[in-house]
């Protein structure tokens, strides 16, 4: 089975510093997506960023980024001069790559601060 | 905004009782997907659904059943409530059941008291 691990439960950074947010999984597969999602305290599961694992540039929009690391199975989060508006609970979810019906399985989630 | 609707927004309820969660995906999309949110589980896949047939299963108990209707809105049904159903219950939706993006709704917030 797929597991998807967030080993940092709370991250903090200042205003317009930048942070980046750690996962892992673990599977067998060769076709997956893995993708990260913000809910901030409204709980609406926003999606962030989506990575194909077949691509091997890292996925980008605007201030997100993400460093894909196959062979390590890490998939790490960055985001680029934080703003107030980024405090939220971000979780990390793989999805496998069929069309047979295919789940999204989520790590635990970290909580991040954005500070003034 | 999504584009998935999900109602009620909350819903207070008793141990022993039944409910009804409604998604309406979003328009064009196939799939639709029911996850259930609480402090002590996380985000726990339930059950998903391609154009009315049901395609893959989670942790789903057997007080709770789920079904894709003909206009492709769902309803996940929830019996013999207890304490611990108590959570925030999403559904989700995506063209296809393959690796695209899955859109949630706002969420029902169950509170079994």
């Amino acid at each position: 089975a797929q597991t998807v691990t967030q080993s940092q439960p709370e991250m903090s950074v200042q205003e317009a510093e930048t942070v980046t947010l750690s996962c892992t999984y673990d599977t067998s597969e060769s076709d997956y997506y893995l993708f990260w999602y913000k809910q901030p305290p409204s709980r609406q599961m926003i999606l962030v960023i989506r990575q194909e694992a077949y691509k091997q540039q890292n996925a980008t929009e605007n201030r997100f980024s993400v460093n894909f690391q196959k062979a390590a199975k890490s998939f790490s989060l960055k985001i680029s001069d934080s703003q107030l508006g980024d405090a939220a609970m971000y979780f990390c979810a793989y999805r496998r790559g069929t069309t047979s019906g295919s789940r999204l399985t989520f790590g635990e989630g970290t909580q991040l601060t954005v500070n003034p | 905004d999504s584009g998935v609707t999900q109602t009620p927004k909350h819903l207070i309820t008793a141990t022993g009782q039944r409910v009804t969660l409604r998604c309406s995906p979003r328009s064009g999309d196939l799939s639709v997907y029911w996850y259930q949110q609480s402090l002590d589980q996380g985000l726990q896949f339930l059950i998903q659904y391609y154009n009315g047939e049901e395609r893959a299963k989670g942790n789903i108990l057997e007080r709770f059943s789920a079904q894709q209707f003909p206009d492709l809105h769902s309803e996940l049904n929830l019996s013999s409530l207890e304490l611990g159903d108590s959570a925030l219950y999403f559904c989700a939706s995506s063209s296809t059941g393959g690796g695209e993006k899955l859109f949630f709704g706002s969420g029902t917030q169950l509170s079994v008291l």
